[in-house]
């Protein structure tokens, strides 16, 4: 079956960088979404076919592509940006990352 | 307000049933395909099943094949999850969800869930 791999987790100071990567062979081919999910809420859509931001969420929100790996990226990290995040695509069937964990430092 | 609000989840006993309902508003319901979406405690984000949108077509996850049953009421807008033979690894959260940028990807927006918990 389809499977999309996640780093489990991803540390950043305030204000840096804070990149997560999802990697699957039917990425080339298929659309990637990134889901932010804080304790105990349902998910957020934060990010749409692979780049699109939707209306609310953040510019330093933002999203690409290479090959069979898509990145969120996260720029001028915030404190309240620490959370859970997750990738979504669909090949036969629908499928999410194992998802990562963003802890802010 | 678009709201989806997933009603029906609680205890129940290995091989038991339960019926999930997820009652939408604020948007034309008949238009849209719908998911159901798991997350066992602690755990990740898990596809279950989908409906399209006059519930002709269904899919589901290998996990719940043959046990789950997804279908739908336009006329009532609420989306249902018929879930039989639970097992305690069916311990979950779990939402109902609107896919918006694509019939099976790019949710938008959940419910806030509804917590099932199998056990004896």
């Amino acid at each position: 079956s389809y499977e999309l791999t996640q780093p489990p987790s991803v540390s950043v100071s305030p204000g840096q960088t804070a990149r997560i990567t999802c990697s699957g062979d039917a990425l080339p081919k298929q659309y990637a979404y990134w889901y932010q999910q804080k304790p105990g809420q349902a998910p957020v859509l934060v990010i749409y076919k692979d780049s699109e931001r939707p209306s609310g969420i953040p510019e330093r929100f933002s999203g690409s592509s290479s090959g069979t790996t898509v990145t969120l990226t996260i720029s001028g990290v915030q404190a309240e940006d620490e959370a859970d995040y997750y990738c979504q695509s669909a090949d036969s069937s629908v499928v999410f990352g194992g998802g990562t964990k963003l802890t802010v430092l | 307000e678009v709201q989806l609000v997933e009603s029906g989840g609680g205890l129940v006993q290995p091989g038991g049933s339960l019926r999930l309902s997820c009652a939408a508003s604020g948007f034309t319901f008949s238009s849209y395909w719908m998911h159901w979406v798991r997350q066992a405690p602690g755990k990740g984000l898990v596809w279950v099943s989908r409906i399209n949108s006059d519930g002709s077509s269904t899919s589901y996850a290998d996990s719940v094949k043959g046990r789950f049953t997804i279908s739908r009421d336009n006329a009532k807008n609420t989306l249902y999850l018929q879930m039989n033979s639970l097992r305690a690894e069916d311990t979950a959260v779990y939402y109902c969800a609107r896919a918006d940028y694509d019939i099976l990807t790019g949710y938008s927006r959940w419910g806030q869930g509804t917590l099932v918990t199998v056990s004896s």
